[in-house]
C-alpha cells in the first residue's frame, strides 16, 4: 500500500493478556517509530528502529514492553501482561531518512492500534 | 529539550484565514520549527517546516519570527475538512535524538 499499514485497528485485552500489535511500514523508509498516544494527550515517543537495529527504546514504560524490527521491514510492538493503564491508541510512523538530521524528514504514521484492556 | 507552548484551542469560521501561534523562547539555533496535524481517528499528518525563513506549500504557510522565538501556522482558507489538532515540535538538525515531543497542540474548530 501507499502508507504505513497497522493492524489490528482495535484490540480489546483482558487484563494480563498478551497482545501483538504490527506495523507495516512504507517501502524502502529506514526509520520506524512507535508512539503511545493517550485520550486527549499528544502521541509520546516510546522507540525507534534504524532498518534493524534498535537505536533508542528509552520510551517504552516498562520492561513488559517490548519491539522488534527483525528484517528492516515489519515491526511488531508486545505488549506482556496488559494493565489498564496500557490502554491508548499505539501509533508507528516511519521515514525514509536516517538519523540523526531534521532537515528534510517527514514521518509518515499510521492510523494506529487502539488498546482497551478491561 | 526546548519547549512549545500553544493555545488548547481555536476556532474559525470556514473560508477564512486561520493563524495558529507557537511559542518557542529557548529555541536553539539548530533547531527546524516542525507542524503536523491530527484528524480525528488518524495517526498525525505532516504540514510544513521551516528553520529561518517563512515557508509556503500547498497546505499551509509559515511565519517565523525574526528573533525565532516564535512561529504561526497559516491556513489561508480553513475548510471542515482542516478541522484537527495541530502540533508545533522543535527539531535539532544534529542531536542524536530520535524523538518528537509532541505536546498536547492546539485542537482547531472549524464552523460552517
Amino acid at each position: 500500500g501507499a502508507g504505513v499499514s497497522q493492524s489490528p485497528r482495535y484490540k480489546v485485552a483482558k487484563r494480563g493478556q498478551d497482545v501483538a500489535l504490527r506495523c507495516d511500514p512504507i517501502s524502502g523508509h529506514v526509520s520506524l517509530f512507535w508512539y503511545q498516544q493517550a485520550l486527549g494527550q499528544g502521541p509520546e515517543f516510546l522507540t525507534y528502529f534504524q532498518n534493524e537495529a534498535q537505536l533508542d527504546k528509552s520510551g517504552l514504560p516498562s520492561d513488559r514492553f517490548f519491539a522488534e524490527r527483525p528484517e528492516g521491514s515489519v515491526s511488531t510492538l508486545k505488549i506482556q501482561r496488559t494493565q489498564q493503564e496500557d490502554s491508548a491508541v499505539y501509533l508507528c510512523a516511519s521515514s525514509f531518512n536516517r538519523y540523526p538530521t531534521a532537515e528534510n524528514e517527514k514521518l509518515f504514521f499510521g492510523s494506529g492500534t487502539q488498546l482497551s484492556v478491561l | 529539550d526546548a519547549k512549545t507552548t500553544q493555545p488548547n484551542s481555536m476556532e474559525s469560521n470556514e473560508e477564512e484565514p486561520v493563524h495558529l501561534p507557537c511559542n518557542h523562547s529557548t529555541i536553539s539555533g539548530t533547531d527546524y520549527i516542525h507542524w503536523y496535524r491530527q484528524l480525528p481517528s488518524q495517526g498525525p499528518e505532516y504540514v510544513i517546516h521551516g528553520l529561518t525563513s517563512n515557508v509556503n506549500n500547498r497546505m499551509a504557510s509559515l511565519a517565523i519570527a525574526e528573533d525565532r522565538k516564535s512561529s504561526t501556522l497559516i491556513l489561508h482558507r480553513a475548510t471542515l475538512r482542516d478541522a484537527a489538532v495541530y502540533y508545533c515540535i522543535l527539531r535539532p538538525i544534529t542531536s542524536g535524538t530520535y524523538k518528537y515531543i509532541f505536546g498536547t497542540g492546539t485542537r482547531l474548530k472549524v464552523l460552517a
